[in-house]
C-alpha cells in the first residue's frame, strides 16, 4: 500500500530561520508524492509536487521539496521561515489505480513560526 | 479561475438525520474526490467521481453516498448520521484520470453532529 509518515507533530522555528518539515514514504512502484498546506478553518492548498525528474521541487511561496530515493523521504523546506507560515501541512502520496488515484495522506505537522 | 466550491460551509444535524454536501469542481475538471478531516484520524479518502461515476471507495459504511452530475458537480450523503461523522468534509477537484495531476480542494463543510 502507498502509505506516508510525517514523524514530527510539530515543528517550531524562528522568523527568518531555514525550515524542515519531514516526510517519509512507503511505496510499491514510481511514487507521487505532494505537499499541502492547511490554514484554521480553510481548505488545503497545493503547495509542490515530484513526479519525476529533479529531486530538488520547488512550490508556491518559496517552498520546496527534496525527494530522497535512498531514504525513501520528500522533506518539505523553506530557507527562511515567515510568521504567516504557521500552519498544519500534510505530506501525501496518490495511490496506484486500483485505488482511484486517491490521496493517502500523513498525519500533519503544525508548523509554528514565531516572531 | 474559480476554485472548488462546497455548500454549506457549516452544518449541525442530529443523530439519526440525513445530509447532503455539495461540491462544484474547478471549471474543466472531471475527477471530484471526497475527504473527511475527523479530529484525531486525519485526512481519510471517501468517494471518488469522474464523468458522473463512481469509480473508487474509502473504508466507509454504505451510508456514505454520493453522486456526480452531468456538469461534474458532486454531492455527498450522509444517512444515519452518527455522532463520529462530526468533521469536515473536503471535495477536491483534478483534470481527468491523470495520476499526476494535482488535486485542488474546496474550503470544506464542517458537520457536526449532537
Amino acid at each position: 500500500a502507498q502509505s506516508v509518515a510525517q514523524p514530527e507533530d510539530q515543528v517550531n522555528v524562528a522568523e527568518g530561520n531555514p525550515l524542515t518539515v519531514k516526510c517519509t514514504y512507503s511505496v510499491s512502484g514510481n511514487p507521487y508524492l505532494f505537499w499541502y498546506v492547511q490554514y484554521p478553518n480553510r481548505g488545503l492548498q497545493f503547495l509542490l509536487k515530484y513526479i519525476t525528474g529533479d529531486n530538488l521541487v520547488k512550490g508556491s511561496y518559496g517552498f520546496e521539496a527534496e525527494f530522497n530515493k535512498s531514504q525513501t523521504s520528500f522533506h518539505l523546506k523553506k530557507p527562511s521561515a515567515l510568521v504567516s507560515d504557521s500552519a498544519l501541512y500534510f505530506c501525501a502520496v496518490r495511490t496506484n489505480s486500483n485505488s482511484g488515484y486517491a490521496l493517502n495522506f500523513g498525519k500533519g505537522t503544525s508548523l509554528l513560526v514565531t516572531p | 479561475e474559480a476554485g472548488v466550491t462546497q455548500s454549506p460551509t457549516h452544518l449541525i444535524k442530529t443523530r439519526g438525520q440525513q445530509v447532503t454536501l455539495r461540491c462544484s469542481p474547478i471549471s474543466g475538471h472531471t475527477s471530484v474526490y471526497w475527504y473527511q478531516q475527523a479530529l484525531g484520524l486525519g485526512l481519510q479518502f471517501l468517494l471518488w467521481y469522474d464523468e458522473g461515476e463512481e469509480r473508487n471507495r474509502g473504508n466507509f459504511p454504505p451510508r456514505f453516498s454520493g453522486r456526480q452530475f452531468p456538469n461534474y458537480s458532486s454531492e455527498l450523503n450522509v444517512n444515519a448520521l452518527e455522532l463520529e461523522d462530526s468533521a469536515l468534509y473536503l471535495c477536491a477537484s483534478s483534470l481527468r484520470l491523470i495520476r499526476s495531476y494535482e488535486q485542488y480542494f474546496g474550503p470544506g463543510t464542517r458537520l457536526t453532529v449532537t
